[in-house]
């Protein structure tokens, strides 16, 4: 299995510019969540998906998009980058939302310039 | 905001000594409970979690984390560091009354002296 999926690795925008971040999962899980990692801050929740059709906003969505038309994907956009969205951004599924382990990606780091 | 709180962002400990990361999360409701392990450059591997089981939770690479639900905590343990733990720890916490949202305290990284 391949697990949960992040695309690409490394991303170096500009400011203003927009992009999508990939999310797959090949596990049938119906959760989905997109999470920003900053220095001492943790992991915070951007949006989230409860199944395929459903998304609902998490603690920082300002400036993110995102849609669930399958179970598989769950891509994140950004409308118009800025500095301030320079983060580390992992993409986890889990199969429910209750003690289900969530399972990470492996990261994409962003920069904008 | 129901939240959750690792007390100290930066741990050291000599290789050999007891491991101890302190977690508590703000709300009376019994939640899930998760400790999750990141080592440089890479994504978040599960420790252990909690579900309502034992409150001794035992996981992998010896760790192990108790729940007290009287002092809503969920400290994470070792009885003896490596210098291969060297990493940073996130708790994290569900609650069903929050759509499955997972929330994380800030991290505390550890540091093995050797």
């Amino acid at each position: 299995n391949a697990g949960v999926t992040q695309t690409p690795k490394f991303q170096v925008l500009k400011t203003g510019q927009s992009m999508t971040l990939q999310c797959a999962q090949d596990m049938n899980h119906e959760y989905m969540s997109w999470y920003r990692q900053d220095p001492g801050m943790g992991l915070r929740l951007i949006h989230y998906s409860v199944g395929a059709g459903i998304t609902d906003q998490g603690e920082v969505p300002n400036g993110y998009n995102v849609s669930r038309s399958t179970t598989e994907d769950f891509p994140l956009r950004l409308l118009s980058a800025a500095p301030s969205q320079t983060s580390v951004y992992f993409c986890a599924s889990s199969y429910s939302t209750s003690g289900d382990i969530q399972y990470f990606g492996a990261g994409t780091r962003l920069s904008v310039l | 905001a129901q939240s959750v709180t690792q007390l100290g962002s930066h741990v050291s400990v000599s290789e050999g000594a007891l491991v101890l990361l302190r977690c508590n999360y703000s709300s009376s409701v019994p939640p899930y409970l998760f400790w999750y392990v990141q080592y440089p450059n890479q994504g978040l591997q599960l420790l252990l979690k909690y579900t309502s089981a034992a409150t001794l939770v035992k996981g992998i690479n010896d760790f192990e984390a108790e729940f007290k639900k009287s002092e809503t905590s969920f400290h994470l343990t070792k009885p003896s560091a490596h210098m291969s733990d060297a990493a940073e720890y996130f708790c994290a916490v569900r609650w069903n009354n929050q759509g499955g949202k997972l929330i994380f305290g800030q991290g505390t990284e550890l540091s093995v002296k050797p």
